[in-house]
């Protein structure tokens, strides 16, 4: 069954706390990104990956860190630096990093206790 | 319940009826666009894109048609089912990463 997985699905932070949002991908796709979404909003880039141990910066990457270092493997980290964390992660892939069809995953909400 | 798209605005239709979603894009460069269908507390589905060298193309269900003198792009359903309620929005991109996504509009399906 080919996809995009995230995990957890839910995940409380306390204040200070640095976490780490999964996501993981069998599809095997080249680029892959985060999206921080919030209500109102449309999808905010916060990281992108081109390929495995190359990846930049997005839109509103402060307080966010990354790494690439499997194909399938594209791990965020919310840092004790990211003021307002609490909203509705996405992870995303696509097969190039061209202007490609991005296929989503079932997103992680982050609440900040 | 996953609180994206409390303030989005909202299309009502009857089971069965067509429905038609508005979309205007930012940027005349863009050359790629797609529809996505987001349920609560669920990721976006991919439900049909469109090259910039088309006006239209249909799908099972949906057509999306590109009007690129105004900058306009819109979703066709047809024969709506309760299935379909959703937010749905678009999404632009003129260049590799960079991709614009839009608020959304709610579609509630009524019985």
């Amino acid at each position: 069954d080919g996809g995009i997985t995230q995990s957890p699905k839910y995940l409380f932070r306390k204040e200070g706390q640095n976490v780490t949002l999964s996501c993981e991908q069998n599809l095997n796709h080249d680029a892959m990104y985060w999206y921080r979404q919030d209500p109102g909003q449309g999808l905010r880039l916060i990281y992108y990956s081109q390929i495995v141990n190359d990846f930049q910066k997005g839109d509103i990457a402060e307080g966010y860190s990354v790494s690439r270092e499997k194909k399938e493997s594209f791990p965020l980290t919310v840092t004790s630096a990211q003021k307002n964390p609490t909203a509705f992660y996405l992870c995303a892939s696509s097969i190039t990093g061209a202007t490609d069809t991005q296929y989503f995953g079932p997103g992680t909400r982050l609440t900040v206790l | 319940g996953e609180s994206v798209g409390l303030h989005l605005p909202t299309l009502s239709v009857q089971e069965g009826d067509n429905s038609i979603i508005n979309c205007a894009y930012s940027n005349s460069a863009s050359d790629y666009f797609i529809w996505y269908k987001q349920e609560s507390g669920k990721g976006p589905q991919f439900i049909i894109d469109i090259r910039s060298n088309m006006d239209k193309r249909q799908g099972q269900r949906v057509t999306v048609l590109l009007n690129k003198t105004v900058k306009h792009l819109s979703l066709q359903i047809a024969a709506t089912q309760p299935g379909d309620s959703a937010v749905y929005f678009c999404a632009e991109t003129r260049a590799a990463y960079k991709y614009i996504f839009g608020t959304g509009t709610r579609l509630k399906v009524l019985a």
